[in-house]
């Protein structure tokens, strides 16, 4: 079974809306971090935003936002305003356990094309 | 600002050569991760190191070895390319901090195409 599933093959969206990435998850750790990076056609990796497992609150980074439901197992990335320097791949990804070092876990991906 | 470098960003190589990608990060990282990313299959890791001359196996090491000898570099070494080796490399560093905030840094990627 995928541990990272990201459903939305690609996504389209104009200009200042906001759009919402889903990525769902499956772990049996109590502890885990979510991550979610942006990949341009340029092909770096850029990292955007992290959500740990303990943490209470969404986290948010400038123009995103992580929507962590737990019991879900889901933690979508949402980007408000979004711009045309937005279109690129982004991947969730996972990191489970608290030993240091570990790897990441990578969704396939979600293309976003913003346009004009 | 963690900057990781690899020294190209496409390669051409022919079946049976063998073939170094370099990766080099300046921030005194313990961690180093080689990915490759091929379409529809995401990124699967091939290696890791999380300290030098330290390795691990990560999920598809067949027909890759690695190489740290020094903690800012880590070298990925196919010793005998094939065509299905054809892929985008990623090169990734971090610090354990603590695994809540061991977030990895991906340097630019070599396209590697094998003839």
């Amino acid at each position: 079974a995928q541990k990272i599933t990201q459903t939305q093959p690609g996504m389209f969206v104009q200009e200042k809306e906001a759009v919402t990435l889903d990525c769902t998850y499956d772990t049996s750790d109590p502890s885990y971090g979510l991550f979610w990076y942006k990949q341009p056609s340029s092909g770096e990796m850029i990292f955007l935003i992290y959500q740990g497992s303990y943490d209470q609150q969404n986290a948010t980074e400038g123009r995103y936002s992580l929507n962590f439901q737990k019991a879900r197992k889901s933690a979508n990335l949402v980007i408000s305003a979004s711009q045309l320097g937005d279109s690129a791949m982004y991947f969730c990804a996972m990191r489970e356990g608290e030993e240091a070092g570990t790897a990441l876990i990578f969704g396939k991906g979600t293309t976003l094309s913003v346009s004009s | 600002d963690v900057k990781v470098t690899q020294s190209s960003r496409y390669l051409v190589k022919r079946t049976g050569e063998k073939v170094f990608l370099e990766c080099v990060q300046d921030m005194d990282h313990e961690n180093m991760f080689w990915y490759r990313q091929d379409p529809g299959l995401g990124l699967r890791l091939i290696y890791f190191s999380y300290d030098v001359k330290m390795k691990e196996k990560g999920d598809i090491p067949e027909g890759y070895s690695v190489s740290r000898e020094k903690k800012e570099r880590f070298s990925l070494i196919l010793e005998s390319a094939s065509t299905n080796q054809t892929s985008m490399y990623l090169c990734a560093s971090s610090t354990p901090r603590g695994w809540y905030q061991e977030t990895q840094y991906f340097g630019p990627g070599t396209r590697l195409l094998v003839l």
